[in-house]
């Protein structure tokens, strides 16, 4: 079946702009999660989501980041006033549910470069 | 809060030798452990976990992990190695609330990048 998407698969945008990622989840899936991964910091938590809210945000690096998820299933994540320590790529995944016993399924990311 | 250290940042082996990719963790209770591999240009995969009984654990690709508590290890295995196999490779643990629940948070070491020469 299909796994998770992302798109754009990259972006390229000048400082200062805003962007939005986004991120369709495995069907039937109800937690999902954005992942950052840059050189300097690795892969860090951003957001869960189960179902359409947001339990744990203690991820978003600033107030220029949020995200949200309609239905149940398409979530994106919206960078405003893009600086370029913003420059990363953004990971989705999404499980059954919200717990570690089920396995996190990840998309392929979004490369985003800020120039 | 938990963390998770793997010490080698690189690592060239000859196809058909053997690995181990170090990774410790820090985390007071039973963690839960994880092992995911990138191969460039992809997401994440996961290799194998480890929640909780027999200490090593047989996950995907021919790959194994031994849990030592005494250690605060969760080293990755493979006893030969194939050209395939280069990729990076992460070492993960599940954070857990105040109240003793998760629902799945990762924190992931900084990762290994195996090369493996013909």
């Amino acid at each position: 079946g299909a796994g998770v998407s992302q798109s754009p698969s990259n972006k390229v945008t000048e400082k200062g702009k805003d962007v939005e990622l986004r991120c369709d989840p495995i069907s039937g899936h109800t937690a999902l999660y954005w992942y950052r991964q840059s050189l300097g910091q690795g892969l860090e938590f951003l957001i869960y989501f189960q179902g359409n809210s947001a339990p744990d945000k203690s991820g978003l690096p600033s107030d220029r980041f949020s995200a949200e998820r309609t239905g149940g299933s398409v979530s994106t994540l919206t960078i405003q006033r893009t600086q370029q320590e913003d420059s990363a790529v953004y990971l989705c995944a999404s499980s059954l549910v919200g717990q570690g016993l089920y396995e996190q399924y990840f998309g392929p990311g979004t490369r985003l470069t800020v120039t | 809060a938990q963390s998770v250290t793997q010490p080698d940042i690189h690592i060239t082996v000859s196809e058909g030798a053997s690995l181990e990719l170090r990774c410790n963790y820090s985390y007071g209770a039973t963690p839960y452990l994880f092992w995911y591999v990138q191969s460039p240009g992809q997401g994440l995969q996961l290799l194998l976990k480890y929640f909780s009984g027999d200490t090593l654990v047989q996950g995907i690709k021919g790959f194994e992990a031994e849990f030592k508590r005494s250690q605060s290890s969760f080293n990755l295995r493979k006893p030969s190695v194939h050209w395939s196999d280069a990729a990076e490779y992460f070492c993960a643990v599940q954070e857990f609330n105040a109240g003793g629940t998760s629902y799945g948070k990762l924190t992931f070491g900084q990762g290994t990048i195996l090369t493996v020469h013909p």
